[in-house]
């Protein structure tokens, strides 16, 4: 079975500052994808960047990037500019790329907190 | 297009009562997956349909729990004979290919 482990359970960074939130994976598969979810108070969960594992280029979405490094396993989030909206719980979740086994598994989460 | 939505968005009910919550996809998606979300801790899978078929069930899901997707159109959770140990955020998304989109969940508080 998969499992993602999210190892910092807070983090803090400055308002316009970098911060970066880490993920690990352990999985046999070759074929997955990696996703990044925030969960704000309001409690939705919103996509915010995701990952193919067969694609070496790291994905970009605005402010958000991705360090992905397949053979270690580790799929970090990089937020530039923090903004006060950035606040929110992040999941880091997997997927695998079989068709038929399409849940998502995800970590425990990273509460971030920007400070003014 | 106005999202997948959850109802109700709040539920408390007494032990050993039954409850029912619903979820409403996005129109063309054609898998709808529910997960439990404890205080804390990241969503847990409990179980998946696409279209109307239920394609997955976690050992999560003991036998007090039954989903339903008639029609492959909204899904239904019952719980019955609640436990405390049940209380939680109920969680639905629906997808189709690799996209997911989520409710904002159904929060159960069993007294």
């Amino acid at each position: 079975a998969q499992t993602v482990t999210q190892s910092q359970p807070e983090m803090s960074v400055q308002e316009a500052e970098t911060v970066t939130l880490s993920c690990t994976y352990d999985t046999s598969e070759s074929d997955y994808y990696l996703f990044w979810y925030k969960q704000p108070p309001s409690r939705q969960m919103i996509l915010v960047i995701r990952q193919e594992a067969y694609k070496q280029q790291n994905a970009t979405e605005n402010r958000f990037s991705v360090n992905f490094q397949k053979a270690a396993k580790s799929f970090s989030l990089k937020i530039s500019d923090s903004q006060l909206g950035d606040a929110a719980m992040y999941f880091c979740a997997y997927r695998s790329g079989d068709f038929g086994n399409e849940k998502l598994t995800f970590g425990t989460g990273t509460r971030l907190t920007i400070i003014p | 297009d106005t999202g997948v939505s959850q109802d109700p968005r709040h539920k408390i009910t007494k032990r050993g009562q039954n409850v029912t919550f619903r979820c409403d996809p996005i129109s063309e998606h054609n898998r709808l997956y529910w997960y439990r979300q404890t205080l804390g801790q990241g969503p847990e899978f409990l179980t998946y349909f696409q279209n109307e078929a239920q394609l997955e069930k976690s050992r999560l899901l003991s036998d007090r729990f039954s989903a339903e997707r008639p029609k492959g159109s909204f899904s239904t959770l019952e719980i019955q004979r609640t436990e405390q140990g049940d209380s939680a955020m109920y969680l639905c998304a629906s997808s189709f290919g690799s996209g997911y989109t989520f409710g904002s969940g159904t929060r159960l508080t069993v007294v």
